[in-house]
């Protein structure tokens, strides 16, 4: 029962390096998600795709970019990080690109940034 | 625009006692959906019920219970008997309805549950 599955669980980058993230689903889901978590904002949308082949800015997309590889992957990078990145970020995926599809969740990343 | 808020930041209470962690949100939407996560200190995000604006049936599970109420805006979740492993950040989100879809978190509520 894998679900989505992220990786790295952990990362320690240096200002101005660059990073992806990766993010796969098992369930056969069409849309996917990038969130942020900081202390006291909640989750806060980056990127998201509500189908293979699209791709879409949500609330707080500067600073990433995303590839929507194939219907399972969806990958968020960091060109040159900042400080500001340092986040735990999560991947989800639901069935359809819809409200009323709940979305389910991997474990999360914890990325620093120095 | 839309907006959750749990106005309890922090709630802890002594295993086998109720609480109730508040969630009030503000849409423009007639159609919308609202949804509460449990995120335990393991970090992961757990879904725990989906409830849409058509439908204001209170929900039980086990436990667990919530109280929607379109009048004011609120959609409650109650722990019954609570236990040391409800402890967790409790994350209530809303979505609109139709194409524009975008989930919305609040700032989540950090239940410790002591025994």
């Amino acid at each position: 029962n894998a679900g989505v599955t992220q990786t790295p669980k952990f990362q320690v980058l240096k200002t101005g390096q660059s990073m992806t993230l990766q993010c796969a689903q098992d369930m056969n889901h069409n849309s996917m998600y990038w969130y942020r978590q900081d202390p006291g904002m909640g989750l806060r949308l980056i990127y998201y795709s509500a189908s293979e082949g699209t791709t879409d800015k949500g609330e707080v997309p500067n600073g990433y970019n995303v590839s929507r590889l194939n219907k399972r992957e969806f990958s968020l990078r960091l060109e040159s990080a900042a400080p500001s990145q340092t986040s735990v970020y999560f991947c989800a995926s639901s069935g359809y690109h819809n409200s009323n599809q709940p979305q389910h969740f991997g474990d999360g990343t914890r990325l620093s940034i120095l | 625009a839309q907006k959750v808020t749990q106005a309890q930041t922090e709630i802890s209470v002594v295993e086998k006692e109720d609480v109730t962690l508040d969630c009030v949100y503000e849409t423009r939407d007639t159609t919308y959906y609202l949804f509460w996560y449990k995120q335990p200190p393991s970090g992961e995000l757990v879904f725990l019920i989906r409830r849409n604006s058509f439908d204001e049936q209170n929900e039980i599970s086990g436990r667990y219970s919530w109280n929607f109420q379109k009048s004011t805006s609120s959609f409650n979740f109650t722990i019954t008997a609570s236990q040391v492993v409800d402890s967790a950040v409790y994350f209530c989100a809303l979505s609109g309805g139709g194409s524009n879809y975008k989930l919305t978190f609040g700032k989540g509520t950090l239940l410790t549950v002591n025994p």
